[in-house]
């Protein structure tokens, strides 16, 4: 089965300038997860998704970051405006069912790097 | 929510076993215990879950004991491959399974 694909695999901005991140799940995965991961760090969960809905954003900087998941399939994270300490891997993941016992198969991730 | 709690690093040689512990003493009863594994530049990678019983797959073996307040992780035949950051998370506190990633432990293969 092809994997979560994730694009672009690099983006170098300016801060204060915006960005995009692209998410293309599984097919027929209804949980999708946006991590964070500082260098160093372990991923840290942004947001989760249940099919189109919404079911964890407690940890998403919400006057900067934003993301939707359309029709349930892709979703996109997007960052307006960048900070300096926006620069790490942003990861996504889906999975079958709820992360509880459903295991996350994860994206190759974006690399931002905010100058 | 507590994290688990890992060494920051381990050691092996290749061809030999590798236990990996993790510590989980606030886990419910309702919490799976979930290691994944990050090579550099890349993912995390599933390895393998449980809830209370021992597990197996064709990557590694997971005890859990008893208390459930614990678990490890073994490799059987650790290969240069192996080396990576393993992550034993805690899968709960939320009825959808909120993931936490903690600092995970650095393990070293030694050939």
């Amino acid at each position: 089965e092809a994997g979560v694909a994730q694009s672009p695999r690099y983006k170098i901005i300016e801060k204060r300038q915006s960005v995009a991140f692209w998410c293309n799940p599984i097919s027929g995965h209804a949980t999708l997860y946006w991590y964070q991961q500082i260098l160093g760090q372990g991923p840290k969960l942004l947001i989760q998704f249940q099919n189109n809905g919404v079911v964890d954003d407690s940890q998403l900087p919400k006057d900067r970051f934003s993301a939707e998941r359309l029709k349930g399939v892709d979703s996109t994270l997007k960052i307006q405006p960048a900070k300096l300490e926006d620069s790490a891997v942003y990861l996504c993941a889906s999975s079958l069912g709820r992360g509880r016992r459903s295991p996350l198969h994860f994206g190759n991730g974006t690399r931002l790097t905010v100058t | 929510d507590a994290k688990t709690t890992q060494p920051n690093s381990m050691e092996s040689n290749e061809e030999e076993p590798v236990h990996l512990p993790c510590n989980h003493s606030t886990i419910s009863g309702t919490d799976y215990i979930h290691w994944y594994r990050q090579l550099p530049s890349q993912g995390p990678e599933y390895v393998i879950h449980g809830l209370t019983s021992n597990v197996n797959n064709r990557m590694a073996s997971l005890a859990i004991a008893e208390d459930r307040k614990s678990s490890t992780l073994i490799l059987h035949r650790a290969t240069l491959r192996d080396a990576a950051v393993y992550y034993c998370i805690k899968a709960g506190g939320t009825s959808y399974g909120k993931l936490t990633f903690g600092q995970g432990t650095i393990l070293t293969v030694h050939p």
